[in-house]
C-alpha cells in the first residue's frame, strides 16, 4: 500500500465549478500536511498547509481529519489557471524524518 | 531575491555513466533535500543534507550519492546510470534553523535523461 494515496484523475470540470480532490495517508504519526500544485514539467509548488481545524485561502479550503487519516482540497469557482496537478504531501513524525511524502497527484483539467 | 537553482537544465547520458547535477539553496536556508519525480508519479525522496552531512535518506541505492558545500549549495552523483533513472530531479531547500523545515522549495528540476 502506498504511504500516500490520490486518485489520480483527471477531473475534468467546467470554468466555475466547485472540485473537491481526496487523499488518503497510511503513517497515524504524520506530522505536517500539504498541498502542492504542479505544473506540467515544472517544478511542485507550495498551494497551501493543511491544519487540524482546517483552512481556507482566498477560493482553496484544505481540510485534515486525523481519525480517519484523510485531507481534502476544495476549489471553488474553478479558472482555467487552476488546470494543474495537485499533490497531497506529508511528513511523518514517528522517524524523525523531514524529508516530504508525495501522492502520485490529481490532475486537474478546467475547460471554458 | 533568488529561489532554488539547479543546473544543468536537461541532460542526455547513456547507461553505465555518471553524472552530477547540482542545487544552490534560497537564500537564508540552510538545509537541501533531494528527490527523483518519474513520469506520472510524486516526487521520491531520495536523501537530504545539513551541515554538510547526509541526514535521511530514502529508498534509493548506493548510487546515489551527494554532498553539500560549506556554502549550502549541493550535488547529486549518479553512477552507473540505468534506464530506470531517466526522471525530473528536483531540488528543495528549507531552514531547519528557521524552524520551518516542513515547507521546501524546489527548485525547477534537472530533466535527466538515460538512453
Amino acid at each position: 500500500r502506498k504511504e500516500v494515496e490520490q486518485d489520480p484523475g483527471p477531473f475534468n470540470v467546467p470554468e466555475g465549478a466547485t472540485v473537491a480532490f481526496n487523499c488518503t495517508y497510511s503513517n497515524s504519526a504524520s506530522q505536517s500536511f500539504f498541498w502542492y500544485r504542479q505544473d506540467c514539467r515544472k517544478e511542485p509548488k507550495l498551494l497551501m498547509s493543511v491544519y487540524s481545524s482546517g483552512n481556507e485561502d482566498g477560493r482553496f479550503t484544505a481540510q485534515l481529519n486525523r481519525a480517519s487519516q484523510y485531507i481534502s482540497l476544495l476549489i471553488r469557482d474553478s479558472k482555467l489557471s487552476d488546470s494543474a496537478t495537485y499533490l497531497c504531501v506529508v511528513n511523518w513524525r514517528d522517524t524523525g524524518r523531514r524529508a516530504l511524502t508525495f501522492g502520485s497527484g490529481t490532475r486537474l483539467q478546467v475547460q471554458p | 531575491d533568488a529561489g532554488v537553482t539547479q543546473s544543468p537544465t536537461h541532460l542526455i547520458k547513456t547507461r553505465g555513466q555518471q553524472v552530477t547535477l547540482r542545487c544552490s539553496p534560497k537564500s537564508g536556508h540552510d538545509t537541501v533535500s533531494w528527490y527523483q519525480q518519474a513520469l506520472g508519479q510524486g516526487p521520491q525522496f531520495i536523501f537530504q543534507y545539513y551541515e554538510e552531512e547526509e541526514r535521511q535518506r530514502g529508498n534509493f541505492p548506493d548510487r546515489f550519492s551527494g554532498h553539500q558545500f560549506p556554502n549550502y549549495s549541493s550535488e547529486l552523483n549518479v553512477n552507473a546510470l540505468l534506464l530506470g533513472d531517466s526522471a525530473l530531479y528536483l531540488c528543495a531547500s528549507s531552514s531547519l534553523s528557521g524552524g520551518a523545515l516542513d515547507t521546501q522549495y524546489f527548485g525547477p528540476g534537472t530533466r535527466l535523461t538515460v538512453l
